[in-house]
Parts: C-alpha cells; structure tokens; sequence
C-alpha cells in the first residue's frame, strides 16, 4: 500500500526568501505525485503534479517541485515566499497503471512571515 | 462550468442518528472519491466510485456506506453516528485516474 510522509508540522519562512515544503512517499510501482493547497474552510486546490518525464515540475502561483526517484521525495519549492502563500500544503500519492486510490499526508502548515 | 459541488454545507447530528451527504462531480468527470477530513490532519480516503459501484474502500467501518447515480453523482452516507465521526467531508472527482478536484465539503459536527 502507498503512503506519504510529510515531517514537518509547521514551517515558517520570512517574506521574499526561499521555502520548502518536504514530502517522502511509498509505493510497490511508479509513482503519480501531487501537491495540494487548502485555505480555511475550503476543500483542496491542485498546485502541481508529477507523472513521467522532467523531475523539475512546475505548478501554480509560482510552486515547483523536484522528484528524487533515488530518495523517494517530492519535496515543494518556490524561490521567493508571500506572505498570501500562507496556508496548509499537502502532499499526495497514487500508484501508476492502477485503479488506486490517492493518498494524502498529514499536511505542513506554512508561515510566512511578512 | 461548475466545478466540485456538496451538499449542505453545515449539518449538525446526534449521536445515533443517520446522515445523507451529496456530491455533483465537475462535469466530465466520472469518477467520485470521498475523504473525511479531522481537524488538523490530512484527508483520510473513505471510497471511490466508478460506473456506479464502489471500486476502492480504506479503512472505514460499514457504517459507511455509499452510492454513485448514473449521471456520477454520489451519496455518502453514515449511520450510527458517533462523536469521532464530526469532522470536514470531502469530496473530489476525477477522469481515468487524473488529479482531483475538491468541493468546498460538508461539515459535520455530531453531538
């Protein structure tokens, strides 16, 4: 069965600086990976998602995040933080070539800092 | 295009009680997944339905239950509602297995 490690509860990170978010994962086959975002009670909105190709993916509102097939990690990235990237983060995975569901970590809550 | 819809929004149960949840898909989709959602943690996969039966279950007693109509709206459904299970009921559909795309969710609170 797939799972997702998200180690950290709570990042925070000053305005203008770099931030990342990390993401481990589990699964017998290849991996879909996915990273969501969710503001204060609303459902989740897709930021960006990995299935083959470049390890580098690019998403929405400037996120990127880097697939290390050797680490198994899919950790989020963006260059330079807003304070409205505030919010919680959620990391997720399916198993590809299966009918699988889509399982979500825990969450990091990330703090900008203005 | 509408998106993910639930409904209703708030719903407050006793212990006991039964609970209907209700879930239009974007359109297109044809695939419905329901999590449960506790405070503070990540979504927690309830099942998903495809061609009107279910096609995966995680670890959720059969209390929960659900269905999915032929034009790919779903129930989820509770009964013997219990404290634990207050929490933020997600919905998100899909096509072939893609990405998701979440409603805005039901919340339940039992007392």
């Amino acid at each position: 069965a797939q799972s997702v490690a998200q180690p950290e509860d709570q990042v925070n990170v000053a305005e203008g600086n770099p931030l990342t978010v990390k993401c481990t994962y589990s699964v017998s086959g290849n991996p879909y990976l996915f990273w969501y975002v969710q503001y204060p009670n609303r459902g989740l909105q897709f930021l960006l998602k990995y299935i083959t190709g470049d390890n580098l993916v690019k998403g929405s509102y400037g996120f990127e995040a880097e697939f290390n097939k050797s680490q198994t990690s899919f950790h989020l990235k963006k260059p330079s933080a807003l304070v409205s990237d505030s919010a919680l983060y959620f990391c997720a995975v399916r198993e590809v070539d299966r009918d699988d569901k889509i399982i979500f970590g825990k969450g990091t809550r990330l703090h900008i800092l203005p | 295009d509408a998106g993910v819809t639930q409904s209703p929004t708030h719903l407050i149960k006793t212990r006991g009680q039964q609970v209907t949840l209700r879930c239009s898909p974007k359109s297109g989709h044809d695939t419905v997944s329901w999590y449960q959602q506790a405070l503070g943690q990540g979504p927690q996969f309830i099942f998903q339905y495809y061609e009107e039966e279910e096609r995966q279950r995680g670890n959720f007693p059969d209390r929960f239950s659900g269905h999915q109509f032929p034009n790919y709206s779903s129930e989820l459904n509770v009964n013997a509602l219990l404290l634990g299970d207050s929490a933020l009921y997600l919905c998100a559909s899909s096509l072939a297995g893609e990405k998701l795309f979440f409603g805005s969710g039901t919340q339940l609170s039992v007392l």
